[in-house]
């Protein structure tokens, strides 16, 4: 069935450090991959997404890339906040039927001042 | 409009009874989901509405589990004869009809069962 995998569970880094979170997808019909950032309480926001026409998609501190023959994705943050502290979760979705994305397990980043 | 609504925040209920959250989507958005979250997963799909029409279901949502959006504005998600393993946040989503529009996530309802 459809499944995303997402690593690491957990990462902590030093502020200013760079962190990267890896998914992989198993849905060959998935051609777009939003992250989403969710802090305690609170609802996850979307945060950056690409598309599978595209290979890599960037945003001041945030990029993310994509490499549809291996089926992974990687969102990338540079030099990390403590603001940046929370739970990033990346999804797959299809532009076939429903549009529903399949989310991975959620990385939980610790940004250390 | 200022994003999408669900209510209530929170829900206590007794194991057996039945409850009932609402969701008000952002106004122009054709699609509808839900999602639960439990504590350290990622959002697991529910259902999904474009307008009124209920056009996907999960596995996970058995026959205790009923959404409607009748007039394709507000859905309703209703868990009757709860038991403690839908102890959940219960999270709604909606969206534009392109699929490169990202979902906006309501705040959630989390359901405790007792």
């Amino acid at each position: 069935g459809e499944n995303v995998e997402q690593h690491p569970s957990t990462l902590s880094v030093q502020e200013g450090d760079s962190a990267v979170i890896k998914c992989t997808y198993s849905d060959s019909a998935s051609n777009y991959f939003p992250w989403y950032k969710q802090e305690l309480g609170k609802r996850p926001q979307l945060i950056i997404d690409i598309r599978s026409n595209v290979g890599e998609k960037k945003d001041q501190r945030i990029a993310v890339t994509l490499n549809k023959t291996a089926k992974h994705f990687s969102l990338h943050i540079t030099e990390t906040q403590p603001e940046d502290s929370a739970v990033y979760f990346c999804a797959a979705g299809s532009s076939s039927g429903t549009y529903k994305y399949i989310f991975g397990t959620g990385t939980r980043l610790k940004v250390l001042a | 409009d200022t994003g999408v609504s669900q209510n209530p925040r929170h829900k206590i209920t007794k194991r057996g009874q039945n409850v009932t959250f609402r969701c008000d989507p952002i106004s122009e958005h054709n699609r509808l989901y839900w999602y639960r979250q439990t504590l350290g997963q990622g959002p697991e799909f529910l259902t999904y509405f474009q307008n009124e029409a209920q056009l996907e279901k999960s596995r996970l949502l058995s026959d205790r589990f009923s959404a409607e959006r009748p007039k394709g504005s507000f859905s309703t998600l209703e868990i009757q004869r709860t038991e403690q393993g839908d102890s959940a946040m219960y999270l709604c989503a909606s969206s534009l009809l392109a699929v490169s529009s990202g979902y906006t996530f309501g705040s959630g309802t989390r359901l405790t069962v007792v």
